[in-house]
């Protein structure tokens, strides 16, 4: 069974400052996806990364996939305000299967 | 991206009763649907998974007697949550997808209060 974790869980941090939120999954897969949600709302895709070694920026945002380690991250550049959101992985699980499976999420929290 | 609409965005209905939510594909061809659950402050879990004109796949643990999932076209599925209770109350996420391993798309989201 697939399983999908991310840590950390929450994450207050200071504007301006940088972090990085982990992505670890059991099972072999080589494609992940990155999503934001702000409250009460919807999912808002942000990163769709297929292939190992993938790195993709948009703004203060960048992600990247190890498919070897089984890991991806998400890594904040000098945060701001408008980033605090949950943020969650999801991987493909393979294998004749559509399924998409969710991390656990990370709430961050940025202040001033 | 591609829109994937669902509705209602917001229902709240009494103890009992059955609600049905849609989940429409606006300018893609869905073969598959998901249908998540999300508890506040918890992520997503997934309920179910629908191919076009052929029964659901439910996940261990959810009924799928009471959660019951329709996809009648490559453009459609409907979740009927039935003899709702207070316990049912949940956001509720579709997404949809054109073929494995494409970019899942998802509805606005439904936010169902039992009471």
């Amino acid at each position: 069974e697939l399983k999908v974790e991310q840590n950390p869980l929450f994450l207050s941090m200071q504007e301006g400052k940088n972090y990085t939120i982990y992505c670890n999954y059991s099972t072999t897969s080589d494609r992940l996806y990155w999503y934001r949600q702000d409250p009460g709302k919807s999912l808002e895709s942000l990163f769709v990364l297929l292939s190992n070694g993938a790195v993709k920026q948009e703004g203060r945002l960048m992600a990247s996939l190890d498919t070897k380690a089984r890991l991806s991250t998400l890594h904040i550049t000098a945060a701001v305000h408008d980033l605090s959101a949950t943020y969650f992985c999801a991987v493909d699980a393979l294998y004749n299967t559509d399924k998409l499976i969710f991390g656990t999420g990370t709430r961050l929290q940025v202040f001033p | 991206g591609a829109v994937v609409s669902q509705h209602p965005s917001r229902v709240i209905c009494k103890s009992g009763t059955s609600v049905k939510i849609e989940c429409r594909s606006l300018d893609f061809q869905a073969t598959t649907m998901f249908w998540y659950r999300q508890f506040p402050k918890q992520s997503l879990m997934l309920m179910a998974t629908s191919n076009e004109g052929s029964k659901a796949t439910y996940e261990q643990g959810v009924e799928k007697d009471k959660f019951l999932i329709n996809h009648a076209s490559l453009t459609l599925s409907t979740l009927t949550v039935t003899s709702a209770h207070p316990e049912d109350s949940s956001f509720y996420i579709c997404s949809a997808r054109e073929g494995q391993n494409t970019e899942a798309f998802f509805g606005q989201g439904t936010r169902l209060t039992v009471v």
